[in-house]
């Protein structure tokens, strides 16, 4: 079965450079979630969309910002990285009515150095 | 904000052994869900958990809904060494898709 693609896997930028991080849903899932992963911690939420339109937002610094395309694919921007972006990012979807088909991405892990 | 407190931390547990984590949050939930996450890769969904009082189980995993809608507990039984990993609590606020708070974490070890 077809899974949340994220790309890159990795990537690797120096601080006060830009990235942009890419989520491919699965097919037919009309939700988008964006989360942020630190060392050792839990993933926390970011921001999400629910047919191209931001539905919900979390503690998504003002540094970066999101989209979902009319494809439903999402892009997340990050600009003047900090090295405290460091962390694995990753992004889930689902139908908006189906927790239970709430599925996450392998995630990009971002470094900034 | 929202904080899921889980226990065990971590554990070391022998390959056979029973093992049982819980989650209890201050606030409460309309929806549990336990994911299981291996390094360097994304949660992946165990259990969800719908209704207060609910018992489900998938494989060696069970998982209930605590009454109170504050809890739950996961059980794995039998654990082998493919069990090794981080296990995630997450609770949702309504019952359809929405942003999840997850809690702190067990990390699961088990020695042969």
């Amino acid at each position: 079965a077809a899974g949340v693609i994220q790309s890159p896997r990795h990537l690797i930028k120096e601080k006060r450079e830009t990235a942009t991080l890419k989520c491919y849903p699965i097919p037919r899932h009309d939700t988008v979630y964006w989360y942020q992963q630190g060392p050792g911690q839990d993933p926390q939420f970011l921001i999400s969309f629910y047919e191209k339109m931001q539905s919900d937002k979390g503690s998504i610094p003002d540094r970066f910002s999101a989209q979902q395309f009319s494809d439903y694919h999402s892009e997340l921007n990050m600009s003047s990285l900090e090295l405290g972006d460091s962390a694995l990012y990753f992004c889930a979807s689902s139908l908006r009515t189906a927790l239970s088909g709430y599925t996450f991405g392998s995630g990009t892990r971002l470094t900034v150095v | 904000g929202q904080q899921l407190n889980q226990s065990p931390q971590s554990m070391f547990i022998q390959e056979g052994e029973d093992v049982s984590m819980n989650c209890t949050s201050s606030s409460i939930f309309n929806t549990w869900l336990w994911y299981k996450q291996d390094p360097g890769e994304g949660p992946v969904l165990l259990i969800a958990l719908y209704k207060a009082g609910e018992l489900t189980s998938n494989g060696r995993l069970t998982a209930q809904f605590g009454i109170t809608r504050k809890d739950s507990f996961l059980n794995i039984s039998a654990s082998i060494p493919s069990d090794v990993g981080i296990y995630f609590c997450a609770g949702s606020m309504t019952g359809t898709a929405s942003k999840l708070t997850f809690g702190t974490g067990t990390r699961l070890q088990v020695t042969l």
